[in-house]
């Protein structure tokens, strides 16, 4: 089955910095790429994802790369905030429905 | 439109005995997933229901069952509980039917003490 691995599992950044979480997957069908943003205490939601047709997509200060051959895709936070401050989760997905595998997290911190 | 309600929020269970959780997903998705969220292990993948049929199924043992409803709620059931089972339960619903993966929306978990 599907693997996800990520890394860091702890990220400590200054206000205004970048940030960049990075994952690889095992299974070479996977061709949809999700990352999601779990505050503490709060529920997990969606903050952009990106399907294997398309190499980069952006939105806003957010951005995720794919490297197909590599196997591996990348968040990447632009001039963070403290409200960025949350556990962020890759996943990977083949399709034939909504089961997705999860990376194990990063904790983000966004320190003043 | 309301969000996905997940019932009941917090509840404490001795191993041994069973358990059922409740899932309401956003008017018209159809499909409703189930995750297990612990400290050590992230966000595991349980089971998929959609119009009814489990759709994806995870490595959990068959303790852990499911079921969805003609209007799309979904109940989980974890029988013969063990300490392990402590976790949060996370539904997720998604309007995406087709066969590709679509975003999931979360409910707010059912947090499971096993004592």
């Amino acid at each position: 089955g599907e693997n996800v691995e990520q890394h860091p599992s702890t990220l400590s950044v200054q206000e205004g910095d970048s940030a960049v979480i990075k994952c690889t997957y095992s299974d070479s069908a996977s061709n949809y790429f999700p990352w999601y943003k779990q505050e503490l205490g709060k529920r997990p939601q969606l903050i952009i994802d990106i399907r294997s047709n398309v190499g980069e997509k952006k939105d806003q200060r957010i951005a995720v790369t794919l490297n197909k051959t590599a196997k591996h895709f990348s968040l990447h936070i632009t001039e963070t905030q403290p409200e960025d401050s949350a556990v962020y989760f890759c996943a990977a997905s083949w399709g034939g429905g909504n089961k997705l595998t999860f990376g194990t997290g990063t904790q983000l911190k966004v320190e003043l | 439109k309301a969000g996905v309600t997940q019932t009941p929020r917090y509840l404490i269970k001795t191993r041994g005995q069973q358990v059922t959780l409740s899932c309401s997903p956003i008017s018209g998705h159809r499909s409703v997933s189930w995750y297990q969220q612990t400290p050590g292990q992230g966000l595991q993948f349980l089971f998929e229901y959609f119009s009814e049929t489990q759709r994806n199924k995870g490595n959990f043992p068959g303790r852990f069952s499911g079921r969805q409803f003609s209007n799309s709620r979904s109940e989980m059931n974890v029988s013969t509980l063990e300490l392990g089972d402590s976790a949060l339960y996370l539904c997720a619903s998604s309007l995406e039917g087709s066969g590709n993966t679509g975003e999931l929306f979360f409910g707010e978990g059912s947090r499971l003490t096993v004592l």
